[in-house]
């Protein structure tokens, strides 16, 4: 597509529910890259994507948080037994194969997630 | 880790005024260096950034950057700024070859 999709663009959940935060690349970026935004914070890494695999998933902050990346393409960020500090903006951004930093980024819109 | 550090975490200014946001980031070797800008209801775009080179960067919209290695600092400058440019602002710096780390932004509000 012509930018980075993410869907829902808001999502409001309770307490203890998981949710599933979709972002779709721009065509032909193989690398992906998901962020969390919270209120007054800078952009938190989370996960990055290669293809399908994910060298560096460092920045989840635990294990109630996954995700997956099929075809080269769509990615699924899976947060599990959401709690009132997941609250933040699910960022996901997209770049070409090893050229990361000569452009850049590419990012989505964000889902804004609020756990009540 | 990285650590990059922007230091003002709201800025108020009037059309017509001059604009420069710190930006101080933690790693001594080589780095790659960015800015990027959120319009209100906007996703995140790429304003500037610096490889190597001339170490004064011009991005869109009349906005630089200058790099100076000694002071670990690429401070974001626009001479007149206008209501339009009411945005949040971002430092990153890169991380490895892939990853960028950011910094917690700052809010430039511009009053007519």
């Amino acid at each position: 597509g012509a930018g980075v999709s993410q869907s829902p663009s808001n999502k409001v959940t309770e307490k203890g529910k998981d949710v599933e935060l979709r972002c779709d690349p721009i065509s032909g970026h193989t690398a992906l890259y998901w962020y969390r935004q919270s209120l007054g914070q800078g952009l938190e890494f989370l996960i990055y994507f290669q293809g399908n695999s994910a060298p560096d998933k460092s920045g989840l902050p635990s294990d109630r948080f996954s995700a997956e990346r099929t075809g080269g393409s769509v990615s699924t960020l899976t947060i599990q037994r959401t709690q009132q500090e997941d609250s933040a903006v699910y960022l996901c951004a997209s770049s070409p194969a090893g050229q990361s930093l000569n452009y850049g980024y590419t990012f989505g819109s964000g889902t804004r997630l609020t756990v009540v | 880790a990285q650590s990059v550090s922007q230091h003002n975490h709201h800025v108020i200014l009037s059309e017509a005024a001059s604009l420069e946001l710190g930006c101080n980031y933690s790693y001594g070797g080589t780095v790659n260096l960015f800015w990027y800008v959120q319009y209100p209801g906007q996703h995140l775009q790429l304003l500037l950034k610096y490889f190597s080179g001339d170490p004064l960067v011009k991005g869109i919209k009349g906005f630089e950057a200058e790099f100076i290695k000694s002071k670990f600092s690429f401070n974001l400058r626009k001479p007149s700024v206008q209501w339009s440019d009411t945005a949040e602002y971002f430092c990153a710096v890169n991380e490895e070859d892939y990853k960028l780390s950011f910094g917690a932004g700052t809010t430039v509000t511009v009053r007519a």
